[in-house]
């Protein structure tokens, strides 16, 4: 699976959208960019995920690049509750075990009141 | 709530010692996995059940064991326990071994004294 990059830390204020990037250029044809959170030691949970196109769910939208590079988890609205960390992982579709997941340090998103 | 139910939610024992951790799945899931999270290493991927078979290792040590079982409940065995293997385990479950959309339990945190 493919390496992501994402930044350490990213603040935000609540009622903001929150915008988190993540580098993945080295990604090929057939991974798909998942995107998970992880509330302080809860169990981490599946945002969203996508592997060319656009994606919105009642949670989030992904915005993949052109050239699958790189990409954009949106949180219209955050919200306190939304402060967690962000982890954004390239997964290879053709694999036999899709949930063996790699997740790297993520991205530390705090909402300011 | 997940869905995902795993037991005990702590845990702390000596070394040398052997604990047992639970999971069930959400209803309808055929497949399990186990992960480790622990300060230093971040979140690992230990082990993949699928209805009932293993599906992919992860880095998990020959100290550690799983199964899962008929009713596809499973069972992540630890034993000659060493103060390193403080962590938090969790357990999450998806409908078949093909997605990435995983649900995750709240964990089972264990101390080594």
């Amino acid at each position: 699976d493919a390496k992501t990059t994402q930044p350490t830390s990213m603040d935000c204020a609540e009622g903001r959208a929150a915008n988190l990037p993540c580098n993945h250029s080295t990604i090929s044809g057939n991974e798909y960019v998942y995107w998970y959170r992880q509330i302080h030691s809860q169990g981490p949970q599946y945002i969203i995920h996508g592997l060319k196109n656009n994606e919105t769910n009642e949670m989030a939208s992904l915005i993949i690049t052109e050239d699958r590079k790189s990409s954009t988890l949106i949180l219209p609205h955050a919200t306190l509750r939304d402060t967690a960390v962000y982890y954004c992982i390239a997964l290879n579709a053709g694999g036999t075990s899709y949930g063996k997941l790699t997740f790297g340090q993520g991205t530390i998103l705090t909402v300011h009141p | 709530d997940s869905g995902v139910t795993q037991t005990p939610k702590h845990l702390i024992t000596a070394t040398g010692q052997r604990v047992t951790l639970r999971c069930s799945p959400r209803s309808g899931d055929l497949s399990v996995y186990w992960y480790q999270q622990s300060l230093d290493q971040g979140l690992q991927f230990l082990i993949h059940y699928y209805n009932g078979e293993e599906r992919a290792k992860g880095n998990i040590l020959e100290r550690f064991s799983a199964q899962q079982f008929p009713d596809l409940h499973s069972e992540l065995n630890l034993s000659s326990l060493e103060l390193g293997d403080s962590a938090l385990y969790f357990c999450a479950s998806s409908v078949d071994g093909y997605t990435g959309e995983l649900f995750f339990g709240e964990g089972s945190r264990l101390t080594v004294l």
